[in-house]
């Protein structure tokens, strides 16, 4: 079965710093990953996929098949990113097959 | 653009009591879930629904059954309400076969 981890529930980091958002995952095929924000008292979003190769609000993540992880990086934190962040994986198989991690609560200092 | 909408936002409910849990999207989405959130497990599947008509089981589906009204609508009920069943319950869409999700803001419900 596959598994998603997020090894810190919280992470805190001073305004301007980078920041580092941890995910490993445990799957043996090929899985589609997802990074999902939730900001204070709103719902729970898409952030950005790694199919996409995207950045979203100065974050990027990249696929490492080698390691099995997925982290969330921006080079510079912002107040506005304080917020919890879920890793997610989706296997092949069907929509039984996402998983999610257990979230990391990212704390920018002001 | 509403996207998923939940209702209600919150529920108490006593042990052995019924509720709906009610779920509308707008995008106009083939597939719908219901997931539950507890401290420390992160997201869990209940049931979802990837076209309509359709409905399954996801990883937790006992104590709950789900309705899928129409292409808009997609309800989670529990027939007898359990103190395991307190939980952030979440309802999301998504096109077929695409696994980003929108998800509506969740319904905090507490069985006592």
């Amino acid at each position: 079965a596959q598994r998603v981890t997020q090894p810190e529930k919280l992470l805190s980091v001073f305004k301007g710093a980078p920041v580092e958002l941890k995910c490993n995952y445990s799957y043996s095929g090929s899985p589609e990953l997802f990074w999902y924000v939730q900001y204070s008292r709103q719902r729970l979003q898409l952030l950005l996929r790694h199919i996409s190769r995207e950045s979203i609000k100065g974050f990027t993540a990249d696929l490492n098949k080698g390691e099995t992880s997925f982290h969330l990086k921006k080079p510079f934190a912002q107040e506005e990113d304080s917020a919890m962040y879920y890793c997610a994986l989706a296997a092949s198989g069907g929509y039984q097959k996402v998983t999610f991690g257990i979230g990391t609560k990212l704390q920018v200092i002001p | 653009n509403a996207g998923v909408t939940q209702t209600p936002k919150f529920q108490v409910l006593k042990t052995g009591q019924s509720m709906t849990l009610q779920c509308a999207q707008d995008m106009n989405h083939n597939s719908m879930y219901w997931y539950r959130q507890d401290p420390g497990m992160g997201l869990r599947l209940i049931y979802y629904s990837a076209s309509e008509g359709t409905t399954d089981k996801g990883e937790v589906p006992n104590g709950y059954n789900v309705s899928r009204l129409n292409k808009r609508e997609f309800s989670l009920r529990l027939e007898s309400a359990a103190p395991s069943q307190t939980s952030v319950y979440f309802c999301a869409s998504s096109w077929q076969g695409d696994y980003g999700y929108t998800f509506g803001s969740g319904t905090r419900l507490t069985v006592v």
